[in-house]
């Protein structure tokens, strides 16, 4: 079946580590997208990327990165840097990035700081 | 200006009845307005859209209502049912900002049985 996997489901990282999560598509979308959800705030843009080897920042780029080597993977690392990372992380895809294109979210990953 | 704000942040309504949610927009430049439905754990799913040269578009129980001129649309759920119990976001999309949708905060929707 086509779709985004996120993995793993559920992480917790200690103070100070570095974490990665892993989402990958088999929709043959160009544009991937990463957002965090935090109760009450909606989902907001961590960082977005149209095209293999091109990503851009969200809104909330800072204390996060991203690379984007292959087509269908967009990993989000999560950094010490990230002042408070607990959190709903969703990556999502899309065909294109133009306006009007459905967004496909994957199940999520919850990362706990402990 | 990038904002979507989104009312009311949580709705009970009995099974049967109309659930409706609102969202309020500032720049005239969205043209592209879904709205996405998120059960507790999983990410959230097209629900539907509907662009700014309609007033209204409808799909099975479930309807946006489109006001331009207020910068403003809704989802109405007709004959609420427990399983229509989620969250609901609104979002907007705009070229000038890259396409990137914005979303509302979000409403939790609980229908009683």
């Amino acid at each position: 079946d086509g779709g985004i996997t996120q993995s793993p489901k559920y992480l917790f990282r200690k103070e100070g580590q570095n974490v990665t999560l892993s989402c990958e598509q088999n929709l043959n979308h160009d544009a991937m997208y990463w957002y965090r959800q935090d109760p009450g705030q909606g989902l907001r843009l961590i960082y977005y990327s149209q095209i293999v080897n091109d990503f851009q920042k969200g809104d909330i780029a800072e204390g996060y990165s991203v690379s984007r080597e292959k087509k269908e993977s967009f990993p989000l690392t999560v950094t010490s840097a990230q002042k408070n990372p607990t959190a709903f992380y969703l990556c999502a895809s899309s065909r294109t990035q133009f306006s009007g294109n459905t967004i496909y979210f994957g199940e999520g990953s919850w990362l706990t700081v402990v | 200006q990038q904002q979507v704000k989104q009312s009311p942040q949580s709705l009970i309504v009995q099974k049967g009845g109309i659930s409706i949610i609102n969202c309020a927009y500032e720049n005239t430049a969205f043209d592209y307005f879904p709205w996405y439905q998120q059960f507790p754990g999983k990410g959230p799913a097209l629900l539907i859209a509907i662009r700014p040269d309609v007033s209204e578009k409808k799909e099975g129980r479930f309807t946006i209502s489109f006001n331009k001129s207020a910068k403003q649309f809704s989802l109405h759920i007709m004959d609420s049912q427990p399983g229509d119990s989620a969250t609901y976001f609104c979002a907007a999309s705009t070229m000038e900002y890259g396409n990137k949708l914005v979303f509302g905060a979000g409403t939790i929707l609980r229908v009683k049985s």
